[in-house]
């Protein structure tokens, strides 16, 4: 899978919106960027996918650039359950699926 | 909807003991796969199964690894004379299919600890 890079934390206030970057330069074309949370001592939950378009779904939205190099998960209005690691991932395959370091997002009051 | 369920959600057992972990899948979903996560670590691919096809099995560690699947529905992985290094949690997922634009969903895993 290509490499992804993410910031190791980020802080969001309660209802504002978080914007979780990711670098992914060396992604290939028919490589997927999905993105999956894990709050501690749970199983990854999965958020979000996209290919080229940005994508919207119930829990966030998903911002890919034009070449593809980098995209940005948003989370419109935080909420103190959405604390978690957040992973960015290019997916080519469940046999190499990584999750890398994350980003750990702390939501405050 | 219900989610992938594991259980038992917690195990202890001695050096030595088999261990049996079992997953339900999300029902309808094809695709089921066993991971592992020791302490601080990344995901560890052990095994996928595909509906009728030949399981992958290229990822299992050692030969005291083994699962089965019955049909489209549950699966169970089995860890015989279990050794400390085997401790970790087992995350099991499933997929709708195998395309890349099929999420996986996890289930909350097993904690093994081998004592």
């Amino acid at each position: 899978d290509a490499k992804t890079t993410q910031p190791t934390s980020m802080d969001c206030a309660e209802g504002r919106a978080a914007n979780l970057p990711c670098n992914h330069s060396t992604i290939s074309g028919n490589e997927y960027v999905y993105w999956y949370r894990q709050i501690h001592s749970q199983g990854p939950q999965y958020i979000i996918h996209g290919l080229k378009n940005n994508e919207t779904n119930e829990m966030a939205s998903l911002i890919i650039t034009e070449d593809r190099k980098s995209s940005t998960l948003i989370l419109p209005h935080a909420t103190l359950r959405d604390t978690a690691v957040y992973y960015c991932i290019v997916f080519s395959g469940y046999s190499t699926l990584t999750f890398g370091k994350g980003t750990m997002l702390l939501v405050s009051p | 909807g219900a989610g992938v369920s594991q259980s038992p959600s917690n195990k202890v057992t001695e050096k030595g003991k088999d261990v049996e972990l079992r997953c339900d899948p999300i029902s309808g979903h094809t695709a089921l796969y066993w991971y592992r996560q020791r302490l601080g670590q990344g995901l560890e691919f052990l095994i996928y199964f595909q509906g009728n096809s030949a399981p992958d099995k290229s990822g299992l560690p050692s030969d005291r690894f083994s699962a089965e699947r019955t049909g489209e529905s549950v699966s169970t992985l089995t860890i015989q004379r279990t050794q400390q290094e085997d401790s970790a949690v087992y995350l099991c997922a499933s997929s709708l299919g195998t395309e890349r634009n099929s999420p996986l969903h996890f289930g909350n895993g097993t904690r093994l600890t081998v004592t």
